[in-house]
């Protein structure tokens, strides 16, 4: 059974500094999606990373894909408020999707 | 508009009634599907629609939860006898069918069971 855990669940960054978001899954998934979950909205894609090795991105953030170690990052570089929202990752079993638990960032001044 | 619509936005209703979601997804999308979003949790797969065909309906939490997408577009989820554990988000996403491209998800229902 495809299990998808993100860590950490919550994360509080000053503007301006990096981090990075971790999702492991635990059986081989051949598709891995990132989506924003701004509060009482819906899921925005923000990434599909289709192979070993695939890496995305899209101003402040890049996502990246390693399907042997069964994980993905999303690093944020240089964090602006606007980031502020809950991230989940999602990998791919046949065609549905089983996503992590989130993590919430919150960015401040 | 161009994306997902769901209706309606908010539905409250009390334990032990019938209630329907609908999901009008992006036209041309083949591939439909509803997932169930508890608060503070990531969504959980209910049921997934190719065309009119349901391929795969692991998902549903038990035989009160039907879905149909009887002509292809247009998909119902209905939960009959409701009860509180049923209150959650329920979210709809249609696709292409490729794997390479993203699922497009509506604003979804936010159901509350009294």
């Amino acid at each position: 059974e495809l299990k998808v855990e993100q860590n950490p669940l919550f994360l509080s960054m000053q503007e301006g500094k990096n981090y990075t978001i971790y999702c492991n899954y635990s059986t081989t998934s051949d598709r891995l999606y990132w989506y924003r979950q701004d509060p009482g909205k819906s899921l925005e894609s923000l990434f599909v990373l289709l192979s070993n090795g695939a890496v995305k991105q899209e101003g402040r953030l890049m996502a990246s894909l390693d399907t042997k170690a069964r994980l993905s990052t999303l690093h944020i570089t240089a964090a602006v408020h606007d980031l502020s929202a809950t991230y989940f990752c999602a990998a791919r079993n046949t065609d549905k999707l089983i996503f992590g638990t989130g993590t919430r960032l919150q960015v401040f001044p | 508009g161009a994306g997902v619509s769901q209706s309606p936005r908010y539905k409250v209703a009390k334990r032990g009634q019938d209630v329907a979601l609908r999901c009008d997804p992006i036209s041309g999308h083949v591939s439909l599907f509803w997932y169930q979003q508890a608060l503070g949790q990531g969504p959980e797969f209910l049921t997934y629609f190719q065309n009119e065909a349901q391929l795969d309906k692991s998902g549903l939490p038990s035989d009160r939860f039907f879905a149909e997408r009887p002509e292809g577009s247009v998909s119902t989820l209905k939960i009959q006898r409701t009860q509180q554990e049923d209150s959650a988000v329920y979210l709809c996403a249609s696709s292409r069918g490729f794997s390479d491209q993203p699922q497009h998800f509506g604003d979804g229902t936010r159901l509350s069971i009294l």
